[in-house]
């Protein structure tokens, strides 16, 4: 089955610095990988997400590249704000399917 | 994005009782799932909810103890059963949104606390 790594488990950064959160996967099936923001007391919430026929794709002050090749993708946030604090999810399909196996967690604090 | 519901919101239960949470989707979901999230710990895929049927488990969950319902396409209801202190968690719904062929986007619901003494 899939195998999602996730690092760092926690990251602090100064406000208006970037932020890095990187995933590995072992499943080279899998074709879809999302990331998730949870906040305190709150449900994921999709953030972004990419397929495997694109290497990047931007929203905003948030970016999502994959290396299919290695096997990682990286969530990229830049200009932080202290609204983006919570605990960030990688995540990607079980044997290219519609289940989720989920990173274990970054969580994220920026320091105002 | 899909609208998820979820109820009740939070719980304290004794141990040996059961809880059922109860799931509501929009109509644009296809596909329901349960997950469980330990404290301070990542989401875990209990069970794939299928309608009308069995939900289909993953490997270290049961139906005796995460008995799961669907009755119709928008409806979904989870058991925690004979709980302890270790069943402890949050609890969520998801649903996918789009053709079961393709990956599509999972929408989580906010989640059931459930904290068992």
């Amino acid at each position: 089955g899939e195998n999602v790594e996730q690092h760092p488990s926690t990251l602090s950064v100064q406000e208006g610095d970037s932020a890095v959160i990187k995933c590995t996967y072992s499943d080279s099936a899998s074709n879809y990988f999302p990331w998730y923001k949870q906040e305190l007391g709150k449900g994921p919430q999709l953030i972004i997400d990419i397929r495997s026929n694109v290497g990047e794709k931007k929203d905003q002050r948030i970016a999502v590249t994959l290396n299919k090749t290695a096997k990682h993708f990286s969530l990229h946030i830049t200009e932080t704000q202290p609204e983006d604090s919570a605990v960030y999810f990688c995540a990607a399909p079980k044997a290219a399917g519609n289940k989720l196996t989920f990173g274990g967690g970054t969580r994220v604090l920026v320091k105002p | 994005s899909a609208v998820i519901s979820q109820k009740p919101s939070r719980d304290i239960c004794q141990r040996g009782t059961s809880l059922t949470i109860q799931c509501q989707v929009d109509s644009q979901v296809t596909m329901m799932f349960w997950y469980r999230q330990q404290p301070g710990q990542s989401l875990t895929l209990i069970a794939t909810a299928n309608q009308g049927s069995e939900a289909t488990y993953e490997s270290g969950f049961v139906i005796d103890k995460f008995p799961i319902s669907r009755p119709n396409l928008t409806f979904s209801t989870l058991t925690v059963s004979n709980m302890s202190p270790e069943d402890s968690s949050i609890y969520l719904c998801s649903g996918l949104r789009g053709p079961q062929t393709f990956q599509e986007t999972q929408y989580f619901g906010p989640g059931t606390r459930l904290l068992v003494l």
